[in-house]
This record gives structure tokens, sequence and C-alpha cells, in this order.
């Protein structure tokens, strides 16, 4: 069974930029969740979608944005970027409704210059 | 709120020894999961165990154990013989069983070296 799949997996954009990370999930599983690393705040929860609704949302501003689609894929967007955006952004997938292993992919690195 | 701290941020250890990585965490919920994670140097997460916090038991798989403590909100990692490749930033993390979806809280991270 293929992984978690995040493409592309690096990016370099320019400060005010908007840029847009994708997600696809392990075959048949409904959730995807998206995660930010940075070595200042460490690992920190963006949102999770789960059948194409946004389940739970973590603390950060509206420039970050998601959605899925009908077949799981999830993409999240970064509006007006701004040089402490530059992170590993990662994306979990989980099988079910409820609480779930979630299986992580190898991230998109996204610099802002 | 839910937290989750790893107060050891590296550790350095040579080839054969037993290490144990700590980590203690908050929440009010009488019900939530725990998680170990390892992230070697690639940035992948790679899942290491789930454990719901009605099982207090301990667990083995391999050269890796597992401590839950609910009186004292832990759950340790031991990692025994160690070798170079598991060399990697070790996260324990939270997540609540309802109410929270699939919402992972993290510590810090422990950085794991293991020399020859």
């Amino acid at each position: 069974k293929a992984g978690v799949t995040q493409t592309p997996r690096y990016l370099i954009k320019t400060r005010g930029q908007q840029v847009t990370l994708s997600c696809s999930p392990i075959s048949g599983h409904r959730s995807v969740s998206w995660y930010q690393q940075t070595p200042g705040q460490g690992l920190q929860f963006l949102f999770e979608y789960f059948s194409e609704t946004q389940r739970n949302k973590g603390n950060f501003p509206g420039r970050f944005s998601g959605r899925q689609f009908s077949n799981s894929r999830s993409e999240m967007n970064v509006s007006t970027l701004e040089l402490g955006d530059s992170a590993l952004y990662l994306c979990a997938s989980s099988g079910g409704q409820g609480v779930g292993e979630q299986y992580f992919g190898p991230g998109t690195r996204l610099t802002v210059t | 709120a839910q937290k989750v701290t790893q107060a050891q941020t590296e550790i350095s250890v040579v080839e054969k020894e037993d290490v144990t990585l700590d980590c203690v965490y908050e929440t009010r919920d009488t019900t939530y999961y725990l998680f170990w994670y390892k992230q070697p140097p690639s940035g992948e997460l790679v899942f290491l165990i789930r454990r719901n916090s009605f099982d207090e038991q301990n667990e083995i798989s391999g050269r890796y154990s597992w401590n839950f403590q609910k009186s004292t909100s832990s759950f340790n990692f031991t990692i025994t013989a160690s070798q170079v490749v598991d060399s990697a930033v070790y996260f324990c993390a939270l997540m609540r069983v309802t109410g929270g979806g699939n919402k992972l809280t993290f510590g810090t991270g422990t950085q794991l070296k293991v020399e020859l």
C-alpha cells in the first residue's frame, strides 16, 4: 500500500506570494491533517479534514486555509506569505471516522525569502 | 488544555547502551491516546506506537519498550542496545478521544544521537 505523498517536496517563495501544497493520503483513508514544523514553535496542528469537511482547526491566522476533495486528497494554501511561514509542512492521513493512528508524509519544505 | 513535555532536549549515547526518553503529559480528559513518533533526518514522522489511556500495560516491540504510568502522567520510551540507526528526533504526542478529531499535541522532541 502506498504511503502518504506530498508535493512539492521543496518550494521557495517570495514574501507576499501565495502557495498551495498538496497531500494524497493512504488509499482508503478519509482523514487528512496538516502540521507546521519550525525550530522555534515545534510541531503545530493546522487543521484536519474528514470527508471534505474541516473537522478541527488550530490557532493559525486566516491566511492558512485548506480543503479536501472527494477522493480525500487535500490541499493547503497560504496567502500573503511571511518570512515566518518558512517551515516543514507535514500532512498525515488516518482511516475511519474516529481517532486513529496518523501516518505522515515526507513533508514539503517551504522557504520564504 | 493539553500539554506534552519532553524535558530532554538532546541525549548522546554510545552504541549498545540502553536509553530512556521521558514524556510527561497534561490533560483533563479521562480518555486519551498517547503516541511516539520518530523523525529521522529525512524529515518524515514515523509512527512507533499508540496507547489508549485505559491500557496501562507496558509494551515491548523488539528493542523498543514503553512504560505508561497514568498515576504520574508519564509515557516513557526505552531503546535497548541502541544502534546508530536509532539516531533521530523522537516525539511524544497526545490526542483526545472525543471532540478533538485527529489532532495531535506534540512535545518538543528529544534528539537522540547514538555514536560508535
